[in-house]
């Protein structure tokens, strides 16, 4: 249904090291939104893209980076990883204008050991 | 930010009963959608509904904007409802999810 994919599936790196995840949007979506979210809880915002710029961003320190491509397809980067940032990484694409009704990936499980 | 409150936080239900999840929010927003997210962590949509009423097969929500509230109704429950639901409000570009509701469904 939602078109929205995600790679990797999966990710175990040591403290200390960078990551790069990637979304790929629906068809038609300008707008690409990542949460990260931790065992148990809802997911959190950490930032949205939109025409290839920054365009909000959640409590999230700057370590967490992103950059999003002419083909409106995304990466989120964290750098200096730390042990906390072990959680499910969820991207979500939705079409500025278009209602905001986001649909989501099937997310990236990030383990920080 | 926007405060998400959802109730209850764990719900076991027989297949065949009917249920209905609420979602509190601390101010107004401008988008209000329900999730269902399924082991795999896949988030499914179930409704875009900033205001008003609808329905979708055993699935119905209803938001109450002016009051800062919605409503999940699943009615005659299968197996297969089982996961956590999540209620996400937006005012501008950032979503804000609140803590879900768990709903076991056994046979």
């Amino acid at each position: 249904e939602t078109g929205v994919t995600q790679s990797p599936t999966h990710l175990i790196k040591t403290r200390g090291q960078q990551v790069t995840l990637r979304c790929s949007s629906q068809s038609g979506h300008n707008t690409v939104s990542w949460y990260q979210q931790a065992l148990g809880q809802g997911p959190q915002f950490i930032f949205q893209y939109y025409r290839e710029e920054e365009n909000g961003r959640g409590n999230f320190p700057p370590r967490f980076s992103g950059l999003q491509f002419p083909n409106y397809s995304s990466e989120l980067n964290v750098n200096a990883l730390e042990l906390d940032d072990s959680a499910l990484y969820l991207c979500a694409s939705s079409l500025r204008g278009g209602g905001e009704t986001q649909y989501f990936g099937p997310g990236t499980r990030l383990l920080v050991l | 930010g926007i405060q998400v409150e959802q109730s209850p936080p764990d719900l076991i239900l027989q297949e065949g009963a009917n249920s209905t999840l609420r979602c509190n929010f601390s101010d107004s927003v401008n988008n209000l959608q329900w999730f269902h997210q399924n082991p795999w962590g896949q988030l499914i949509n179930l409704f875009y509904i900033p205001s008003g009423t609808k329905q979708n097969g055993r699935l119905s929500a209803t938001t109450v904007a002016t009051e800062r509230y919605s409503l999940l109704y699943i009615s005659s429950s299968q197996t297969t409802d089982s996961g956590v639901y999540f209620c996400a409000v937006a005012t501008g570009n950032q979503f804000y999810f609140g803590t879900g509701t768990s709903l076991t469904v056994i046979p």
